[in-house]
């Protein structure tokens, strides 16, 4: 099974909050990403949080960590149109090599 | 460059033959990563390098697929006798390590 698991798809109406979710399995994970692919687009980081944080703020995004339920969440305010887009979860464990485990992505659709 | 820059952005092949795809990362990036990303799916790690060795390349999907990276900057991934199952977007990252950054990737289609 799959290491990190987000749902496919979220339509929200623009000027909603979104809140996409993420569970993980590797609990020695020390970092956690949210990526945001756009159409056409490489990922792009949007914000990552330390496995020692419980919240992360950074203006319109909250990132939630629950560590004993493995379950990660990205929250955005006031959605707009230009926040639609495929938004990636990512793992990185500690120790050995430095490979990070992506979700399958979640499809964002923001609607007017 | 500012960032991580692939090439071709765009390929389209008749099955069988081999092809190659670039990426340079951001100057100074020790690690490099190679995932692919099928339609639908989300991305499938291939291989990873720290500088030049590749410490894992259990994601290698069969023998067909190979990489290298040389000088500790760019790296080349090649796939022989492509199949139509290779279609996919491959993306490229680099890594100071910590924060990977992407290229927009190399779109494969096998006809």
């Amino acid at each position: 099974g799959e290491d990190v698991e987000q749902s496919l798809f979220l339509s929200v109406r623009e000027g909603d909050s979104s809140v996409i979710n993420c569970t993980y399995t590797d609990s020695s994970s020390t970092y956690l990403y949210w990526y945001k692919q756009e159409p056409g687009a490489g990922l792009q980081l949007l914000t990552y949080i330390f496995s020692n944080m419980d919240m992360k703020q950074d203006q319109r995004l909250t990132v939630l960590l629950n560590k004993k339920d493995k379950h990660l969440s990205l929250r955005i305010a006031d959605t707009q149109t230009g926040d639609s887009a495929i938004y990636f979860c990512a793992e990185i464990p500690s120790g050995g090599s430095y490979i990070p485990t992506f979700g399958r992505g979640t499809s964002l659709i923001v609607h007017p | 460059g500012a960032g991580v820059s692939q090439s071709p952005s765009n390929k389209v092949t008749e099955k069988g033959k081999d092809v190659e795809l670039r990426c340079d990362p951001i100057s100074g990036h020790t690690a490099l990563y190679w995932y692919r990303q099928s339609l639908g799916q989300g991305l499938e790690f291939l291989i990873y390098f720290q500088g030049n060795s590749a410490p894992d390349k259990s994601g290698l999907p069969s023998d067909r697929f190979s990489a290298e990276r040389t000088g500790g900057s760019v790296s080349t991934l090649t796939i022989q006798r492509t199949q139509q199952e290779d279609s996919a977007v491959y993306l490229c990252a680099s890594s100071p390590p910590g924060e990977l950054f992407f290229g927009e990737g190399s779109r494969l289609t096998v006809l």
